[in-house]
């Protein structure tokens, strides 16, 4: 059974760029959410999808946002990317008490 | 500030010791999930725990959900160099009809051969 993939793996950006991040959530779950992992910050959530719709949304700027589209599959963008942006972008498909994570997009905003 | 507060923050030790992490909060949670995360890698779920009391093992690995389920535990026995990682503890809060997770710092943990 595939896991969930992200893509790309890696992405270097400049400050004032903006970007688009790619989830494929496990075949059959339905929710799809993303976190931002900082070595300050630790994990925080971004926001949820659940069945194209955003169900929850963590406390970041409007500079973040997602989309989930019919087959499950999401995406996250971020506009007017800034220094501190540079992050691990993890992606986690859930389904009953099973969360299962991606691993990540790395993101180096100079 | 973090909602879960995990403790300690970073272990060093040697093949073969035991060690516990710490996972407490003020707030009560419907489940409470323990990830380790290795670097450059996504959080691989351990485990998940929902009754308050309640204990469940895994090979060599323990987790305990307080009776208030506000805390756990994790206790590993005999420790190897494969269990090195970044262990996080997740919570979910009650009456929760969606998967945001409230996340811990982290331990970090090293074992030594």
């Amino acid at each position: 059974k595939a896991g969930v993939t992200q893509t790309p793996r890696y992405l270097i950006k400049t400050r004032g760029q903006q970007v688009t991040l790619s989830c494929s959530p496990i075949s059959g779950h339905r929710s799809v959410s993303w976190y931002q992992q900082t070595p300050g910050q630790g994990l925080q959530f971004l926001f949820e999808y659940f069945s194209e719709t955003q169900r929850n949304k963590g406390n970041f700027p409007g500079r973040f946002s997602g989309r989930q589209f019919s087959n499950s599959r999401s995406e996250m963008n971020v506009s007017t990317l800034e220094l501190g942006d540079s992050a691990l972008y993890l992606c986690a498909s859930s389904r009953g008490l099973r969360t299962s994570f991606g691993p990540g997009t790395r993101l180096t905003v100079l | 500030t973090q909602l879960l507060e995990q403790s300690p923050q970073f272990l060093s030790i040697q093949e073969g010791e035991n060690l516990t992490v710490y996972c407490n909060s003020s707030s009560v949670f419907s489940s409470l999930q323990w990830y380790r995360q290795e670097p450059g890698e996504g959080p691989v779920l351990l485990v998940t725990v929902v009754t308050g009391g309640e204990v469940k093992k895994l090979k060599r690995l323990t987790f305990q959900f307080g009776d208030a389920r506000k805390d756990s535990s994790l206790h590993i026995t005999a420790a190897q160099p494969g269990d090195t990682g970044l262990y996080l503890c997740a919570g979910t809060p009650p009456r929760s009809n969606d998967y945001k997770l409230s996340f811990g710092a982290g331990t970090t943990v090293t074992v030594r051969a």
